[in-house]
């Protein structure tokens, strides 16, 4: 059984600080995807890391992939109150993606001034 | 842009009561999904499916049966709602055509509230 754990669950910073995100899978998979969710709304696609050693930056946010240690990173670079939302990492069951995305709890991020 | 769309934001219902839960996509996308979002619980497959009058249990389909009559739509039916049913009901589909990067795009959710 596929099991995706992300720590933090809850993290509160302060604006102007970096931190990361941890995301750890229990198989092997070489595709993670990271999304974002802010309150009462849907799932935003982030990031998509397809093969081991991806790296992918968006602003203030970049993640990376190790296959080899099951473990994707989600670091925040300099934070600011916009970038407040849950963050969630998920992984494939199959290569496809056919029978869909497993997802940790998600990390419960707030950004004070 | 790929668009989902789920029929109903909120929903209130009684226990007992049959559900309807209805998703749309307008992207053209083979699979499509249906996960349940609680608190602290985080997304769980409940049913997909990867083509029309196709569907395979997820992680937690008791209680719950779906149904893909075209490609482009996709119902999840609560035949007895009942209170543990309570929850936010996140409808995704995606592509298996190239670049095939198994991306999930999600509709806006719908919350059901089961009296």
């Amino acid at each position: 059984e596929l099991k995706v754990e992300q720590n933090p669950l809850f993290l509160s910073m302060q604006e102007g600080k970096n931190y990361t995100i941890y995301c750890n899978y229990s198989t092997t998979s070489d595709r993670l995807y990271w999304y974002r969710q802010d309150p009462g709304k849907s799932l935003e696609s982030l990031f998509v890391l397809l093969s081991n050693g991806a790296v992918k930056q968006e602003g203030r946010l970049m993640a990376s992939l190790d296959t080899k240690a099951r473990l994707s990173t989600l670091h925040i670079t300099a934070a600011v109150h916009d970038l407040s939302a849950t963050y969630f990492c998920a992984v494939s069951h199959s290569g496809g993606g056919a029978d869909g995305l497993t997802f940790g709890k998600g990390t419960h991020l707030i950004i004070q001034p | 842009d790929v668009k989902v769309t789920q029929s109903s934001r909120y929903l209130v219902k009684r226990t007992g009561e049959k559900v309807f839960l209805e998703c749309v996509q307008d992207m053209d996308h083979e699979n499509m999904f249906w996960y349940r979002q609680d608190p602290g619980l985080g997304l769980r497959l409940i049913y997909f499916s990867y083509d029309v009058k196709m569907k395979e249990k997820g992680d937690i389909p008791e209680g719950y049966s779906v149904s893909r009559e075209k490609k482009e739509r996709f119902s999840l039916i609560l035949e007895s709602a009942s209170t543990n049913q309570t929850s936010m009901y996140l409808c995704a589909s995606s592509s298996y055509r190239a670049p095939n990067t198994g991306e999930l795009f999600f509709g806006e959710g719908s919350r059901l509230t089961v009296l």
